[in-house]
């Protein structure tokens, strides 16, 4: 297949928690991988991306690294705050322009 | 740079009426894309343009959408007619160049509801 699998959600945690977000992908080739965040009403954003194997891509807290021995570009982030509140959605860009995402995994942060 | 602009941000129609959806890309990005949201499938993809031609529409649903590219800065959608089903948020998102992975610019949406 040619896809993004991401883990269900949604995710409770508690503030200053460690987060995971699990991201698979099926792809011919080695595509450039992506993680969005969406907070409530607003468009998605680009929050981190890896462009080959053993990149890690980084912002805000958040990391990722481009697995490609388990196909996998997990997100985490060592302490979580309230306003990490949102929707996130893992991404991949492989030949051509078109991404393609999983289904996103929402997030929300209790004080 | 006001980023990609979307209208309206919410429309809501009766079953039936044509509903079109507005996109202004930031500026010198080629590529323009038309995505929907909905809780049942995700984010799909519509359809995109490079440099205002129209590249790939085979996520149009049906012949009832429409989308159209007639400059570099505006990019419209429409629906007609529009059925309680097409109720969901669309987006216009728009990159210089998706080879440098740069990220795609995502503008706030229109959330659209037919009733």
């Amino acid at each position: 297949g040619n896809s993004v699998t991401q883990m269900e959600g949604p995710v409770t945690l508690s503030e200053e928690a460690f987060l995971t977000i699990n991201c698979t992908y099926t792809a011919t080739g080695y595509p450039s991988l992506f993680w969005y965040v969406q907070y409530p009403g607003e468009g998605l954003q680009l929050l981190l991306k890896a462009t080959k194997a053993d990149d890690k891509g980084s912002n805000k807290g958040f990391e990722a690294t481009y697995r490609k021995e388990t196909t996998s570009f997990h997100l985490e982030k060592g302490s979580v705050q309230v306003s990490d509140s949102a929707v996130y959605f893992c991404a991949k860009r492989t030949s051509g322009s078109r991404l393609t995402f999983g289904e996103g995994t929402q997030l929300t942060v209790n004080p | 740079d006001a980023g990609v602009i979307q209208s309206p941000r919410h429309e809501v129609t009766e079953m039936g009426q044509e509903v079109t959806l507005r996109c202004k890309p930031i500026s010198g990005h080629d590529y323009l894309f038309w995505y929907r949201q909905t809780m049942m499938r995700g984010l799909e993809l519509l359809i995109y343009f490079n440099n205002n031609v129209p590249i790939d529409d085979s996520g149009m649903p049906e012949d009832r959408f429409s989308a159209k590219m007639p400059n570099a800065s505006f990019s419209t959608l429409k629906i007609q007619p529009s059925e309680p089903r097409d109720s969901a948020v669309y987006f216009c998102a728009t990159t210089a160049n998706p080879t440098l992975n740069y990220g795609y610019t995502f503008g706030s949406g229109t959330r659209l509801t037919v009733v």
